[in-house]
């Protein structure tokens, strides 16, 4: 089993840019998760998606940043246009099912200019 | 989800036991108490996690106690590779949302 994958481990981009990060999770795993995590504000879950329908995005900060995912092994995080206080690392986890068990990936660092 | 109260930081000697504390006394009756833990640049790990009975894997164990406002999670035989931040969640009722709170930072020592 690989575990959840994301790619790119690191993204260096200047203000104004847009910025796409994508997940691969577990296979089998019907449920994804996009979490931030900074110094000031710890870990934050951004989005949550169940059978690739979005369910919860309350975590989402503005209009700046979305999300998709449109088949079960796929997922983007998407910021456009990036702003310097988006720096942080974004995670994402995968689960079984509603209720399971997270597993995360390596996470992606993201630093804008 | 109900708040939980770990403390900020924690030692540990190489070889012993880690007993981690995590205080939850607004848990509900039908949230879990999950535990994770995240090494320095690395992803959370989940651990463990229980209801009401006290659990073991191969990696930890989790004493929650009969009011379950409080639980430990115990590390046996805790190695250098057990330093991390170990986080205690309450939830998951909601389709298994997890709110990470700050964590306790395990420093184990040789």
């Amino acid at each position: 089993d690989a575990g959840v994958i994301q790619s790119p481990r690191h993204e260096v981009t200047e203000m104004g840019q847009e910025v796409t990060l994508r997940c691969k999770p577990i296979s089998g795993h019907n449920s994804l998760f996009w979490y931030r995590q900074t110094m000031m504000r710890g870990l934050e879950l951004l989005i949550y998606f169940n059978n690739n329908v979005p369910i919860d995005d309350s975590g989402m900060p503005e209009d700046r940043f979305s999300a998709k995912m449109p088949n079960a092994s796929f997922s983007t995080l998407k910021i456009q246009p990036s702003e310097p206080r988006d720096s942080a690392v974004y995670f994402c986890a995968s689960s079984r099912g509603s209720g399971e068990t997270q597993y995360f990936g390596p996470g992606t660092r993201l630093l804008v200019l | 989800d109900a708040k939980t109260t770990q403390p900020t930081s924690m030692d540990c000697a190489e070889g012993r036991a880690a007993n981690l504390p995590c205080n939850h006394s607004t848990i509900s009756g039908n949230e879990y108490v999950y535990w994770y833990r995240q090494i320095h640049s690395q992803g959370p790990q989940y651990i463990i996690h229980g209801l009401k009975n006290n659990e073991t894997n191969e990696m930890a164990s989790l004493i929650i106690t009969e009011d379950r406002k409080s639980s430990t999670l115990i590390l046996p035989h805790a190695t250098l590779r057990d330093t991390a931040v170990y986080y205690c969640i309450v939830g998951g009722t909601s389709y298994g949302k997890l709110t990470f709170g700050q964590g306790t930072i395990l420093t184990v020592h040789p």
